[in-house]
């Protein structure tokens, strides 16, 4: 089946340390992937995508993501998070069936 | 302001009873979206409609309804034959419906059945 699998259900990171989120995807072909952030009670937020080209996508607040193939990834990173980035973290895919496939999300804590 | 709004942001109902959420866009996009999030398994896809008058079911469609009569609104009917209706539902719309687009997601509306 066609999914995606973020494998981290909740991490902690202290403020102003590095982060990274990972997202394992299973598709037969290259998938168009997503990064999305959620608030508590609140909708979601695009941070970046991938569709082709460079394989390092940049995205808004700071994020970043790198597409490697070998091993079937879109890792998310921060260098350094912010109180405000504790949230909750969604990776998704889509292979041109015009349906999102959502990971299970990685809750993201941020300690002082 | 454009945006995606959904009423009300939290809805009790009794057992039973049919219940339909709100999603009303204006962002003059085509396509639109109803999702369910519940703990711990991310968005399910509840229904979609990529135009006016036009729908597909989505992964977990038994026991919701939809239509889309104007291209801004996209109401979900929660039935009474949805078995475990009580979750947070997302409405999201996108500018075309295609691969590459953006979905905008709106606030969300918390059923809780009793």
């Amino acid at each position: 089946a066609q999914s995606v699998t973020q494998p981290d259900i909740h991490i902690t990171v202290s403020e102003g340390a590095s982060l990274e989120l990972r997202c394992n995807y299973s598709y037969g072909a290259t998938p168009y992937l997503f990064w999305y952030v959620q608030s508590p009670g609140q909708g979601l937020q695009l941070l970046l995508k991938y569709f082709s080209g460079d394989t390092l996508v940049q995205g808004i607040k700071g994020f970043e993501a790198e597409f490697k193939r070998s091993q079937s990834s879109f890792n998310l990173r921060k260098p350094s998070v912010h109180w405000s980035d504790a949230a909750e973290y969604f990776c998704a895919g889509e292979v041109g069936d015009y349906k999102l496939s959502f990971g299970a999300g990685t809750t993201v804590t941020v300690r002082a | 302001d454009g945006g995606i709004t959904q009423s009300p942001k939290y809805l009790f109902r009794k057992e039973g009873q049919n219940v339909t959420l709100s999603c009303e866009q204006n962002l003059n996009h085509d396509a639109m979206y109803w999702y369910r999030q519940d703990p711990g398994q991310g968005l399910r896809l509840i229904y979609y409609s990529q135009i006016v008058n036009d729908f597909q079911k989505g992964d977990i469609a038994e026991g919701y309804s939809v239509s889309r009569e104007k291209k801004e609104s996209f109401p979900l009917t929660v039935t009474s034959a949805q078995k475990n209706p009580t979750a947070f539902y997302l409405c999201a719309s996108s500018p075309r419906g295609e691969s590459t687009d953006t979905q905008y997601f709106g606030p969300g509306t918390r059923l809780t059945v009793l």
